[in-house]
């Protein structure tokens, strides 16, 4: 299941398919991104992160990526399974700021 | 314990009514950190506590919200004669010092619904 280069609030992907779930962001001074996942009644875990001087980070059966040209943001996620059925966001952070800016969520439901 | 705690899970108040809402930070971490999020929407960052520094309360709808942070450690935000629309899942994250480019690692929320 993909949303190639725009941003969908739903995704609905087979389980044992890879999954992309892109993130626009707005503000270029940027340089620090998180992608959270929030299963319903709980709060927001961690997936995993990237610093703006990387373009790409991998994680377990997850992978990040950054496009700093065009202020785009990916999370694939390999062989999804039930369990990463869920709402994900990504989340933005300037380099003067603390605050975390939030992007609108996905949600991903795995077929089975 | 391990993770950032919240109490309580659930809250169904009266409009009008008070409420306060605890947060527990991850033992060890200076900073932390208030959002909000309504039915199916993003968060909306409320107010920021890093150490004995003064907290950043910019993103505090109205008067009728308050923040403390007693000892560097809990939180409590409180909502004053609470309305409709304070409905929503009040989340707090704490981060070890509240410096830029820091995970934040978040609680499970306080569900709030005020009739």
């Amino acid at each position: 299941g993909e949303n190639v280069g725009l941003h969908l609030p739903t995704l609905s992907v087979q389980e044992g398919d890879n999954s992309i779930i892109n993130c626009a962001y707005s503000n270029s001074a940027s340089d620090y991104f998180i992608w959270y996942k929030q299963e319903s009644g709980k709060g927001p875990q961690f997936i995993i992160d990237i610093r703006s001087n990387m373009d790409k980070r991998q994680g377990q059966r997850v992978t990040v990526l950054l496009n700093k040209t065009v202020k785009h943001l990916s999370l694939q996620i390999a062989a999804t399974q039930p369990g990463d059925s869920a709402v994900y966001f990504c989340a933005e952070n300037a380099s003067d700021d603390y605050k975390l800016s939030f992007g609108a969520g996905t949600t991903v439901t795995v077929r089975a | 314990g391990a993770g950032v705690s919240q109490s309580p899970s659930n809250k169904v108040t009266e409009k009008g009514k008070d409420v306060e809402l605890r947060c527990d930070p991850i033992s060890g971490h200076t900073a932390l950190y208030w959002y909000r999020q309504s039915l199916g929407q993003g968060l909306e960052f409320l107010i920021y506590f890093q150490g004995n520094s003064a907290p950043d309360k910019s993103g505090l709808p109205s008067d009728r919200f308050s923040a403390e942070r007693t000892g560097g450690s809990v939180s409590t935000l409180t909502i004053q004669r609470t309305q409709q629309e304070d409905s929503a899942v009040y989340l707090c994250a704490s981060s070890s010092s509240g410096s830029s480019g820091e995970t934040q690692y978040f609680g499970p929320g306080t569900r709030l619904l005020v009739l």
